[in-house]
């Protein structure tokens, strides 16, 4: 069974400083994990992904993620906030083994201060 | 582009009045999903299809129908909606399992 859990359903920060967003995972096999963005009243878009390769993932918007085997994290960070980054975070969990199955984390709302 | 389409983007129907839904891609992916989203919670499986296989989730009501006539397109057929599926309804496509999904914009029914 996999699962994930994100930390702080709602986190604000201020315009210009650094994003953390939490996201713990359990899995009994290598996992791929996922951070997809979702503004409102929008579809879900893929941020970046972990599939293996390597630990520090790159993805669009400036946002990056660590994949931490030891602590189980797979957290997201930008070094400074846009206003425009204000959205709902999703962090997902699927394994490698040809389940088609994502599962999601309850989501963590993002409020930029200006 | 390359994308995944949901029409129409707000749908009102009324209680009891069956209602389709529909997704169209343009990525030729294997995969097929359907989630229904309520307010301020993660997406929820429906069901997919993996080419023309389909997987329902055991949670899933009865009430909820699926169809996929070709690579393209999958349709979401609510047979008698209630005012509790009244939510966003997401389409998502994946190459195959070992793939991210893409999402489509979403569809939000109203039950009135």
């Amino acid at each position: 069974a996999q699962s994930v859990t994100q930390l702080g359903s709602h986190v604000s920060v201020s315009e210009g400083a650094l994003v953390l967003l939490r996201c713990n995972y359990s899995s009994s096999v290598p996992p791929y994990l996922f951070w997809y963005v979702q503004y409102p009243n929008q579809g879900l878009q893929l941020l970046l992904k972990y599939t293996s390769a390597a630990t520090l993932v790159k993805g669009i918007n400036g946002f990056e993620a660590e994949f931490k085997k030891s602590e189980t994290s797979f957290h997201l960070t930008k070094p400074s906030a846009h206003m425009s980054d204000a959205a709902e975070y999703f962090c997902a969990v699927k394994t490698n083994f040809g389940n088609e199955k994502l599962t999601f984390g309850t989501g963590t709302r993002l409020t930029i201060i200006p | 582009d390359a994308m995944v389409i949901q029409n129409p983007r707000y749908q009102v129907t009324q209680f009891g009045k069956p209602v389709t839904l529909s997704c169209s891609q343009t990525l030729n992916h294997n995969v097929m999903y359907w989630y229904q989203q309520k307010s301020s919670q993660a997406p929820k499986l429906l069901f997919h299809y993996y080419d023309k296989d389909f997987n329902n989730e055991a949670d899933t009501p009865d009430n909820f129908q699926s169809r996929r006539p070709n690579t393209s397109f999958c349709f979401l057929d609510i047979r008698s909606p209630g005012l509790g599926d009244a939510a966003m309804y997401l389409c998502a496509t994946s190459r195959d399992s070992y793939y991210e999904q893409y999402f489509g914009p979403g569809t939000r029914l109203t039950v009135t």
